[in-house]
This record gives C-alpha cells, structure tokens and sequence, in this order.
C-alpha cells in the first residue's frame, strides 16, 4: 500500500515558467513533510519542508502548499530554470508519534526546457 | 572532510553471495537508515536505526541485516544475493530534533 503517491512520474516546463509536483498521501498521522531533489549518479538532497501547523512554506523560488483536508501537497518553482531539471521525491513522516521514518514517493522526474 | 560516505561506489556479486554495503558519517548524528531506490518504487526504507546497538525494520527488510555498534558506521548485509536486490542502495543520517535526512552518495548493486 503505498502511502505516499507522486501520479506524474514526469513533467516538461518550458524556461521561466512555473513548475507544480504534486504529491498525495494517505496516513492522516503524518504530520511533517518534505521535498528531495535528486540529480543522477548522487543522493537526495534536501530542498523545503513544511510542517501540519502550517498551509504554505516559502523558499526563494520554492513554495510548498500543504492541503491536510485533501491529503495532498504540492511544490511550486517559479521561475523555473534548466539546473532544475532533477527527480524530485515528496517524503512524509509522523513527527508527534516520535518516529523519524520517513515515507518517500515514487518520484517526479521534472524536464526544464532552455 | 565531514559528511556521510558509501563503499563501495558499485558492486557486481552473484546470486548467493554474501555482500556488505558500508556506510559512515562524521556528524554523530543518532539516526541512520538504508534505502533502497528502484524504477517505480521510488525510495524505500529497508532499515533505520536510532542509536547504536539500536535497530528497526523498515518497510522492506527480508533478505538485509544491520548491526550498529559505533554511531558513526552502519552496514548493510545481504546474506545471500537475489537478483531481486538489484538496486541503488542510499544510507542517509539525521541528528535527533533536526528536521531533515542527509544521504550518502548510493551504492549501485547488481546481482548477476
């Protein structure tokens, strides 16, 4: 049962254009969340996080949006430029419960065309 | 230099073998975790850890075993390949309160 789903395992955007990922999950316990971006041939790195508390969390041109009533979040890029072209993965964990495991989705493979 | 590192890079065994992925960090961060990433499947956890001589399974943990003795090394041990296990193998750490999970480079595994 995968508990946290990316539908689009790709996405084309053009140069300067927004990019949106989305990102569903299913355990009403998860309470914290986050994005990695990953290049080939290296680990994950660490992009923006956003807590249960909150709907929104701003990072330069990084916005997640939180929808706890839908079960979904979403990763925003604007603009978008070539460098940002990477797999980006959505993570999800149950903080309050004490735990730091996290559940990972399948990956979104975002395409920036110059 | 401080960080999380992987050995090897790649590795080729056979079915059967015994293989142990090696995995270390200078931040003497409490947690550790093994993750597998395969086509489809995205990342997924095969065990963590939350000190030393502390273990836990994740979601996909037959056919691994961890041991943790000092906080900084965490081996991965499959005890008999399959091809099954195929796959880029991702160590990562995260220091207790901290917010986020920091990764190794990954170890491509190939089991012929």
């Amino acid at each position: 049962d995968q508990q946290v789903k990316q539908n689009s395992p790709s996405l084309s955007v053009q140069e300067g254009r927004i990019s949106i990922l989305n990102c569903d999950y299913t355990n009403s316990m998860f309470d914290y969340f986050l994005w990695y971006k990953k290049y080939p041939a290296e680990g994950p790195t660490f992009l923006i996080s956003i807590s249960s508390i909150k709907d929104k969390n701003e990072d330069g041109r990084f916005t997640v949006f939180l929808n706890k009533s839908a079960k979904h979040l979403s990763l925003h890029i604007v603009p978008s430029q070539p460098g940002d072209s990477a797999v980006y993965f959505c993570a999800a964990s149950a903080r309050t419960s004490g735990t730091y495991k996290y559940i990972f989705g399948t990956g979104t493979r975002l395409k920036v065309l110059a | 230099d401080a960080g999380i590192t992987q050995s090897p890079r790649y590795k080729i065994t056979e079915t059967g073998r015994q293989v142990t992925l090696m995995c270390h960090q200078t931040w003497s961060h409490s947690y550790m975790f093994w993750y597998r990433q395969d086509l489809g499947h995205g990342l997924r956890l095969i065990y963590y850890s939350a000190a030393a001589d502390i273990t836990d399974k994740g979601e996909v943990p037959d056919g691994y075993v961890v041991s943790r003795s000092k906080t900084e090394n965490f081996p991965l041990t499959l005890e008999s390949a399959t091809r099954s296990q195929t796959s880029v193998y991702f160590c990562a750490s995260i220091r207790q309160g901290a917010d986020t999970q920091y990764f190794g480079p990954g170890t491509r595994l190939t089991v012929l």
